[in-house]
Formats: C-alpha cells, sequence, structure tokens
C-alpha cells in the first residue's frame, strides 16, 4: 500500500497564477483533510470531507477550493496565488476519529 | 474546537538524556489525543494516542504519554533519547464527537552527542 501520495512535491508560483494539487490514499478512508503548515503555527486545518461528494470549510478555507469526486482523491484549488499561499501543504486520511494519516507534503512558493 | 498549547518551542538535550515535551489543550469535554513527529522534509507520523482505557499510553520508538484530564495535559516523555529523536513534535486533540484536529504549535527537539 503507497498510503497517502501527495502530486507534485515542490511548486513555484507567480502571484495570480492558478493550480491544483492532488492526494490520493489507498486506504478506503472515509475522511480527508488538507492542512498547511507555517514556522510556529503548527498544521491548520483549510478544508475537509467527510466523504465522496462532500466537502467542508476548516480553519483557514479562504483563497482555497476542493473537490472529492472520487472517494481516494482530494484536490485542493488555488484560483488566484498569493504570497501569503507560500506555505507547505500537507494532505491526510482517517477512519472516523482515530489516526490520521499524512502524505508527504507538498512545498508552494508565491512570487 | 480546541486550543492546544505546547510549552516549549525548542528543546535540546543530550544522548541518552531523558526528555519531557509538555502539551495542554483547552477543554475537558471527551477528547482523543495524539502525539505526531516529524522529521526533516518530512510527513507526519504518528507516535501514540489516546482514544479512552489507561491514561498511560506507549508508543514507537520508547516514547510514552500520560493523559491527565485534571490538569487537561498530555505530555510525552521518553527516558533515554537517540540522535535520531532530533524531529518536531506536535501534539494534536480532538473532541470525542469531532473528528477534526488542532494542532499545537510544535516542539523542535535537537539530541546533541
Amino acid at each position: 500500500n503507497a498510503g497517502v501520495t501527495q502530486t507534485p512535491k515542490f511548486r513555484v508560483l507567480k502571484t495570480g497564477q492558478s493550480m491544483t494539487l492532488l492526494c490520493a490514499q489507498d486506504m478506503n478512508h472515509e475522511y480527508m483533510y488538507w492542512y498547511r503548515q507555517d514556522p510556529g503555527m503548527g498544521l491548520r486545518l483549510i478544508h475537509y470531507s467527510v466523504g465522496e461528494g462532500t466537502t467542508a470549510k476548516g480553519e483557514v478555507p479562504d483563497g482555497y477550493n476542493v473537490s472529492r469526486l472520487k472517494k481516494q482523491n482530494f484536490l485542493l484549488g488555488l484560483e488566484s496565488a498569493a504570497p501569503s499561499q507560500t506555505s507547505v501543504y500537507f494532505c491526510a486520511s482517517s477512519y472516523r476519529e482515530d489516526t490520521q494519516y499524512f502524505g508527504p507534503g507538498t512545498r508552494l512558493t508565491v512570487l | 474546537a480546541q486550543s492546544v498549547t505546547q510549552l516549549d518551542s525548542q528543546v535540546p538535550v543530550f544522548e541518552e538524556a531523558p526528555v519531557e515535551l509538555r502539551c495542554n489543550y483547552s477543554s475537558s469535554v471527551s477528547v482523543y489525543l495524539f502525539w505526531y513527529v516529524q522529521y526533516p522534509n518530512q510527513g507526519l507520523q504518528l507516535l501514540l494516542k489516546y482514544l479512552s482505557g489507561s491514561t498511560l499510553v506507549k508508543g514507537i520508538n520508547g516514547f510514552e504519554a500520560e493523559f491527565n484530564k485534571s490538569q487537561t495535559s498530555f505530555h510525552l516523555r521518553k527516558p533515554s533519547v537517540h540522535i535520531s529523536d532530533t524531529a518536531e513534535y506536535f501534539c494534536a486533540v480532538s473532541d470525542g464527537n469531532d473528528y477534526k484536529l488542532s494542532f499545537g504549535a510544535g516542539t523542535t527537539v535537537t539530541v546533541r552527542a
């Protein structure tokens, strides 16, 4: 099993550009999450999903959109990137309230 | 949502010495508690968790933590650290009815020979 995978691993964008981050899990988990990690702030929840076709806002959703068209995939979109979105993005999945399993992260720089 | 405080941002420690990382959370309602470790340039992996039962929880790599409901704490300990324990450690909490995790800001442990 690959667990949780994220694509791409690194990306550099210019202000105003758009991009989509892909998260895939092969553990048949219902719940999936997108976090951002910034120095000294831990991980903050951006959006999450409790099942295929459902999404909800987390703590810091502004500037991001998500989609969960298939159970195993959770996409995070930035429509118009801003320098404040420079961060490391982590995807995670879980079976309900139990352990969340994390992907390796995507390091995004917005110039 | 829970508020999670990790009381030490950086903990330097010598190899084979003990280490304790402190974590406090805001609410005394039923909670699930987790410690995750992040090695440089990697994702997070679970060290240990408390869902119910015994308040002393043992995890991987010789780590253990104790859940103290009255003090709303979940401190992490290891009796003898190795160089390979150099990493960032995150405490995370979720309410019993809410699967969303709230993370602390992290504690960076640096183990020196």
